[in-house]
């Protein structure tokens, strides 16, 4: 199985501030034949099921807000808030759907500061 | 619009078997996977397995393989969950969710993609 570690396990940013979640994987997502890494991050709220935020590492998912972005390549993503709302305030989950099990990072916890 | 409406909470003793259901609308439900995802209290999110409606091939986490069962009917566009023999650690939030997407008129199905959407999720309690 694919290991996916979050870092850090729980984030305090102050609104307006920017806030960067980190993602590492214990082997490759980067696919050669498509040069795509198979890569998403999700935003979870207390009571909602997760929503899909970033997808191929760096593709914003329709109607996500571009203050968060997606990046990295092969082992080591990073998904950016670039300016904190108070409506971020959610646990946050990168997941690679290279091959099965398609697990889940630990999750990080967003709070404000 | 692409939906997924999971069955209600349950609440049920040890030993019992259990089987919730996610029925999908809104799209053609057999080309595409349905995965399950468990979130005990607390906790994270766990990729449990998934199946390819139109021919039921399945695939388990090692973790939950022999524990649990899942399946579809693709007759009723539903996908299910099920439990011979419940324990108290079964006791958690569980989500269904879609996998595949859709990028203008082109519509993309495979194992190999995001989780979306998801279920509202079936809670279910397990409790002498």
């Amino acid at each position: 199985d694919i290991v996916m570690t979050q870092s850090p396990d729980s984030l305090a940013v102050s609104l307006g501030e920017r806030a960067t979640i980190n993602c590492k994987s214990s082997q490759s997502v980067l696919y050669s034949s498509d040069n795509k890494n198979y890569l998403a991050w999700y935003q979870h709220k207390p009571g909602q099921p997760p929503k899909v935020l970033i997808y191929w590492a760096s593709t914003r998912e329709s109607g996500v807000p571009d203050r968060f972005n997606g990046g990295g390549s092969g082992t080591d993503f990073t998904l950016t808030i670039s300016s904190l709302q108070a409506e971020d305030v959610a646990v946050y989950y990168c997941q690679q759907y290279y091959s099965a099990p398609q697990t889940f990072g630990q999750g990080t916890k967003l709070e404000i500061k | 619009e692409v939906q997924l409406v999971q069955s209600g909470a349950e609440v049920k003793k040890p030993g019992e078997s259990l089987k919730i259901s996610c029925k999908g609308s809104g799209y053609n439900f057999a080309r595409y996977w349905i995965g399950w995802v468990r979130q005990m209290p607390g906790k994270g999110l766990e990729w449990m397995g998934i199946i390819y409606p139109a021919d039921s091939d399945t695939r388990y986490s090692p973790s939950f393989q022999g524990l649990v069962t899942i399946s579809a009917d693709k007759s009723i566009n539903t996908a299910y969950l099920q439990w011979s023999s419940l324990k108290a650690s079964d006791t958690a939030m569980y989500y269904c969710a879609r996998l595949g997407y859709c990028s203008g008129v082109s519509c993309y199905s495979g194992y190999r993609f995001w989780f979306d959407p998801w279920g509202q999720g079936t809670l279910v309690t397990v409790s002498s």
